[in-house]
């Protein structure tokens, strides 16, 4: 079992420039999650699913779109990307069971220029 | 979602038992207390829930007095590698979406 995995790891972007990032699960999760983390500060979420072919915002959405494409499959868009998006953007999946806990990817260090 | 408060930053030495206090008055009759860590350059790791009373993993233990507007992640004979941020979150994951709040967490140093 690989987890959730990320891609990429690192990205450098410029200003306008637009990207997705790939987040896929193997554990049969229901609910999959997108949070970014700026520095000194806890996760913030962006936007989840909570089960296959519906999304939701959460606290943070503006500048983003998700597509949960599949159930293992949620990815997060930037269209047009701006330096307020520098940030490491985590991905995480639940599936229910007795403490409904999120198991998180490795992360994605993205830096907007 | 409740609000939680818990203190910046904590040191302890390694051996020592650490609690770390997490403060949530406006926790709801649902609500559960979760704790997750946080080692630098991962995303969190699930600890320990728990609705009441007393409860002990093989990797922790979470004490919630009667009155549940506080609690206290235990962490016995702590070592190095317990260096990490440790998120106090309170809400009703299990039938909310598993929706987290994250807060800024204690960051633990634990030293030789």
């Amino acid at each position: 079992n690989a987890g959730v995995t990320q891609t990429p790891k690192f990205q450098v972007l410029k200003t306008g420039q637009s990207m997705t990032l790939q987040c896929a699960q193997d554990m049969n999760h229901n609910s999959m999650y997108w949070y970014r983390q700026d520095p000194g500060m806890g996760l913030r979420l962006i936007y989840y699913s909570a089960s296959e072919g519906t999304t939701d915002k959460g606290e943070v959405p503006n500048g983003y779109n998700v597509s949960r494409l599949n159930k293992r499959e949620f990815s997060l868009r930037l269209e047009s990307a701006a330096p307020s998006q520098t940030s490491v953007y985590f991905c995480a999946s639940s599936g229910g069971g007795i403490n409904n806990e999120q198991f998180f990817g490795p992360g994605t260090r993205l830096t907007v220029l | 979602l409740a609000k939680t408060t818990q203190p910046i930053s904590m040191d302890s030495y390694e051996g020592q038992e650490v609690n770390i206090t997490c403060s949530h008055n406006n926790i709801a009759t649902n609500d559960y207390i979760t704790w997750y860590q946080q080692f630098p350059s991962q995303g969190p790791r699930f600890i320990i829930q728990g609705y009441k009373t007393k409860v002990t993993n093989e990797v922790a233990s979470l004490f919630i007095p009667a009155d549940r507007k506080s609690s206290t992640l235990s962490l016995p004979r702590v070592s190095l590698s317990d260096t990490a941020v440790y998120y106090c979150l309170v809400g009703d994951y299990r039938n909310q979406g598993g929706k987290l709040i994250f807060g800024q967490g204690t960051e633990l140093s634990v030293k030789p």
